[in-house]
């Protein structure tokens, strides 16, 4: 079983739609979950960062994490055609000298005008 | 604010010539900086992690001797591709770490054509 689980899509929604992105992940010691945007051919962007279980919320995002399921997800509100990009999730267990990021496969979305 | 450049934002070369890329934190300090690479619809693979002013530490199957990484001051890390070859093509990405924060900011990315 890989540490973590995205579904890779691809997803495509009308605009306006509420998009539901989700991880899974199996190891018990992540803390810090964050989601990523990724343009084509663009480093990713850090969009929403959280740090154990509940909800937050950044303008038309809301990313959720429930620990005791291990699954984490990311809503978008009012969809857009800006928004049509590949989502990453990634997660790290924190603390010095454990900086490293795990990722998940990315979810591809296409948002149609 | 978590600004990271890199530099240059593609480039092509010959086989067997060595390419240096460069990635900067802008507006922060980053003990860490990472280097991953990533092949079309594929998600990043980390290379390396490097910490200012001590050796990088790569990930399995990564050649230290043909990625060299410098990390020599807090805003800027080096990766060179030595005697790049064509499966070395892809898009090299950065990322830094701020002081005390468990998230990473990443770079615009480089795309590497060796010819």
């Amino acid at each position: 079983q890989k540490e973590v689980e995205q579904d890779p899509g691809p997803l495509s929604v009308p605009e306006g739609a509420i998009v539901s992105l989700n991880c899974t992940y199996s190891n018990s010691a992540f803390q810090y979950f964050m989601w990523y945007r990724q343009y084509s051919r663009k480093g990713p962007e850090l969009l929403m960062y959280t740090y154990s279980s509940g909800n937050k919320e950044d303008g038309r995002f809301t990313a959720q994490v429930d620990k005791s399921s291990k699954y984490i997800s990311l809503f978008i509100r009012d969809s857009q055609p800006s928004d049509s990009a590949t989502y990453l999730c990634a997660m790290t267990a924190g603390g010095a000298g454990s900086y490293q990021l795990t990722f998940g496969k990315g979810t591809k979305l296409s948002v149609i005008p | 604010g978590a600004v990271v450049s890199q530099h240059p934002s593609w480039v092509i070369c010959k086989s067997g010539t060595s390419v240096k890329i460069e990635c900067r934190s802008l507006d922060f300090q980053a003990t860490t900086m990472f280097w991953y690479r990533q092949f079309p619809k594929q998600s990043l693979m980390l290379m390396a992690t490097s910490n200012e002013g001590s050796k990088a530490t790569y990930e399995q199957g990564v050649e230290k001797d043909k990625f060299l990484i410098n990390h020599a001051s807090l805003t800027l890390s080096t990766l060179t591709v030595t005697s790049a070859h064509p499966e070395d093509s892809s898009f090299y990405i950065c990322s830094a770490s701020p002081l005390r924060r468990d998230t990473q900011y990443f770079g615009p990315g480089t795309r590497l054509t060796v010819l």
